[in-house]
C-alpha cells in the first residue's frame, strides 16, 4: 500500500503571507495526487486534483506542483477563511491513502 | 446541483451491524463512481471504500475488508455501506463522496456530502 506522508503537521501564518505544504508518496503515483481543504465542523472540499489542475470555483492563490513521489500546495496571499486542515490523498491506485494533515492556523 | 446525503448512522453495540446509505442528485448516477471516507473523532481522513459506476467493481481498506460490503442501486440512486461485525475503531463521521469518473480505480472524489455518525460502544 501506498503510504503518504504531509508536512509540516501544523504551521501558523498571517493574513497575506504565502505558505507552502508538502505531501511525500511512499513510492511514484505520477501525478495523482489530490489536495482537499477542511474547515472545523464541514467536509473536505477539494482544492486540486492531478497535482496541479485547480478546481471548479476554487480560487487561483491556492496551486499545486510536483509528480512521481513529491508534491507541494501553495497558498499564495493567505486570506481570513484559508485558515483550515488540508490532507493530501494519492488515487493512484487503492487504497487511496490520505495524508495525516496538516493544520494552518493564524499566527 | 451536485447532492450527496448520508443517512444511518446510530450507536451501535461492539459486533453490531449498521447500513449507511448516501443518496445523490443532480448527476447522472450511474456515470459516476462512489466512495465512503471516514474520519475518527479529532482525527485525519481515512479512505474506506469505492464501487465503480456499474457497481461490478468494489475496493475497500484492509481494514474493513470482509466486514463492510458496498453497493449501490441505480433505480433509488443510492449507494449502500453494510457494515457488519462493528469494532470501536469503526466510530467516526462516514463521508459519501462522488468520484470523478466511473471506474473507482484511479478518480478524485470531487464532491461531498456532509456525513453521518457512527458510534460503536457498549
Amino acid at each position: 500500500d501506498i503510504q503518504m506522508t504531509q508536512s509540516p503537521s501544523s504551521l501558523s501564518a498571517s493574513v497575506g503571507d504565502t505558505v507552502t505544504i508538502a505531501c511525500r508518496a511512499s513510492q511514484t503515483i505520477d501525478n495523482y495526487l489530490n489536495w482537499f481543504q477542511q474547515k472545523p465542523g464541514q467536509a473536505p472540499k477539494l482544492l486540486i486534483y492531478a497535482a496541479s489542475s485547480l478546481h471548479s470555483g476554487v480560487p487561483s492563490r491556492f496551486s499545486g506542483s510536483g509528480s512521481g513521489t513529491d508534491f507541494t500546495l501553495t497558498i499564495s496571499s493567505l486570506q481570513p477563511e484559508d485558515f483550515a486542515t488540508f490532507y493530501c490523498q494519492q488515487s493512484y491506485s487503492p487504497p487511496h491513502s490520505f495524508g495525516q494533515g496538516t493544520r494552518l492556523e493564524i499566527k | 446541483e451536485v447532492q450527496l446525503v448520508e443517512s444511518g448512522g446510530d450507536l451501535v453495540q461492539p459486533g453490531g451491524s449498521l447500513r449507511l446509505s448516501c443518496a445523490a442528485s443532480g448527476f447522472i448516477f450511474r456515470n459516476y463512481a462512489m466512495s465512503w471516507v471516514r474520519q475518527a473523532p479529532g482525527k485525519g481522513l481515512e479512505w474506506v471504500s469505492n464501487i465503480s459506476g456499474s457497481g461490478t467493481r468494489t475496493y475497500y481498506a484492509d481494514s474493513v475488508k470482509g466486514r463492510f460490503a458496498l453497493s449501490r442501486d441505480t433505480s433509488k440512486n443510492t449507494v449502500y455501506l453494510d457494515m457488519d461485525s462493528l469494532r470501536a475503531e469503526d466510530t467516526a463521521l462516514y463521508y459519501c463522496a462522488r468520484l470523478s469518473g466511473a471506474s473507482g480505480y484511479d478518480e478524485v472524489p470531487d464532491y461531498w456530502g456532509r456525513g453521518t455518525l457512527v458510534i460503536v460502544s457498549s
